[in-house]
């Protein structure tokens, strides 16, 4: 039973770029959130999806940034023209349908350079 | 909306000795407080939750308290091992896990 799995671990974008990351949550879940880390930080929380549908999007930046979890395929998050701020960790965590107990993935790390 | 402070930043403790981080939250309306646990180039890992209505929660050597009247939870980690080094997470929510809030964090040593 694999657990959550993100790839790519670790993507460099030019500014002005586009940068996607991917998401596939662990066998059972249909819950998939979003978070993102700034070094010696606590993660903060970017966006909440199920299949075909935004949950809440509160906590992502209303321009440039994108998600979607599709009926088939990984949960994408995008970030459209990337800057330098938006170099950190993107963290995705999957829970079943009672929404108990997130699991976490390993992250994606983006540097943009 | 939700705070969540953590203490302390870093923890220094001998190996074997017991390790106490401790949390405080502002809304009293959380209910559901996860610890994770980060090591280096990882993501954070479920290691323990408690929901607010139970005042503690024990797994082998890793235990959490919580007080709803003072709004602070604690993770205690007794006999401690080198494999515990890592960051630890608080974090708190209302009603479902996700939009949890997070503590900064505290790095625990382990000193051989």
């Amino acid at each position: 039973n694999a657990g959550v799995m993100q790839n790519p671990r670790h993507l460099v974008r030019r500014r002005g770029q586009e940068a996607r990351l991917r998401c596939s949550p662990m066998k059972g879940h249909s819950h998939v959130y979003w978070y993102r880390q700034l070094p010696e930080e606590g993660l903060k929380f970017m966006v909440y999806l199920q299949k075909e549908n935004i949950i809440d999007e509160s906590g992502m930046p209303k321009e440039r940034f994108s998600a979607e979890f599709p009926k088939e395929g990984p949960s994408i998050l995008r970030i459209q023209q990337v800057v330098r701020g938006d170099s950190a960790a993107y963290f995705c965590a999957s829970s079943p349908q009672d929404r108990l107990r997130a699991f976490f993935g390993q992250g994606t790390r983006l540097t943009v350079v | 909306g939700e705070n969540v402070e953590q203490h302390p930043s870093t923890l220094s403790v001998q190996e074997g000795d017991s390790a106490v981080i401790k949390c405080t939250y502002s809304d009293s309306a959380s209910n559901y407080f996860p610890w994770y646990k980060q090591e280096l180039g990882k993501g954070p890992q479920l290691i323990i939750d408690i929901r607010s209505n139970v005042g503690e929660k024990k797994d082998q050597r890793i235990a959490v308290t919580l007080n709803k009247t003072a709004k602070h939870f604690s993770l205690h980690i007794t006999e401690t091992q080198p494999e515990d080094s890592a960051v630890y997470f608080c974090a708190a929510s209302k009603g479902s896990n996700y939009q949890l809030i997070w503590g900064a964090g505290t790095k625990l040593i382990i000193k051989p």
